[in-house]
């Protein structure tokens, strides 16, 4: 059972736009920043979105992020199939004095 | 740039003891902390624990999941981090990944990763 709460899975067809939420408590996504990593798969997760809503260089601004009280959300536009991958939320949790991740999200592009 | 280069493929039996690496180059080692991260074969990312390699005698925690079973340490004269077993069990079955969290601050965000290290334990 992950800290962070995740959908399993999100599906959309290629050129939409789909969104992943990443539910926590105020003793992590409450009061620290949210990050966002995707791993295709076979590979090493890679950072995608830091500090709620920054784009690391070289990260298309496709991808989007935004954080609202105990909740954040990933948001991507345009997909396309190489976008097909596991995506994670992580934070640190002031409580346990741990970083915590979230179940994470399969994306299916159909 | 800034690389973390993990140790390869283990495939040990219960009971054996391991040690894996994570050896960090294209910046100063002691600057950042380091995580390790399992995941087990098709699950998701858990926390094992991290190291201050600029105080690693006093400066680590793990999760309380990992607490008693690995042990976190570092060298920094050859800017390396450790994951280390004492007792294999068949539940430590995964890939071990190395992140190196932001360097100015370490609550931001997980911004560099190893490749991953595959550890398989079975009798």
């Amino acid at each position: 059972q992950s800290v962070l709460t995740q959908p399993p899975s999100v599906s959309a067809a290629p050129g939409q736009k789909v969104t992943i939420s990443c539910s926590g408590s105020s003793s992590n996504i409450g009061n620290n920043y949210v990050s966002w990593y995707q791993q295709l798969t076979g590979t090493a997760p890679k950072v995608l979105i830091y500090d709620n809503d920054k784009r690391p260089s070289g990260i298309p601004d496709r991808f989007s992020g935004s954080k609202s009280g105990t909740s954040a959300t990933l948001g991507i536009t345009g997909l396309q199939t190489g976008d097909e991958a596991d995506y994670f939320c992580g934070t640190w949790d002031s409580s346990v004095s741990a970083w915590v991740f979230g179940g994470g999200t399969k994306l299916t592009v159909l | 740039e800034v690389q973390l280069v993990q140790s390869g493929a283990e495939v040990k039996k219960p009971g054996d003891s391991l040690r894996i690496s994570c050896q960090a180059s294209g910046y100063s080692f002691a600057g950042s902390w380091i995580t390790w991260v399992r995941q087990m074969p098709g699950k998701g990312l858990e926390w094992v624990g991290r190291i201050d390699p600029s105080d690693s005698y006093t400066s680590y925690s793990y999760s309380p999941s990992f607490r008693g079973r690995v042990i976190i340490s570092s060298d920094n004269s050859i800017s390396t981090a450790y994951l280390q077993w004492n007792s294999l069990q068949a539940s430590d079955t995964g890939m071990y990944y190395c992140a190196r969290h932001d360097n100015i601050n370490a609550y931001r965000y997980l911004q560099y990763w190893g490749q991953g290290t595959l550890v398989t334990v079975s009798s």
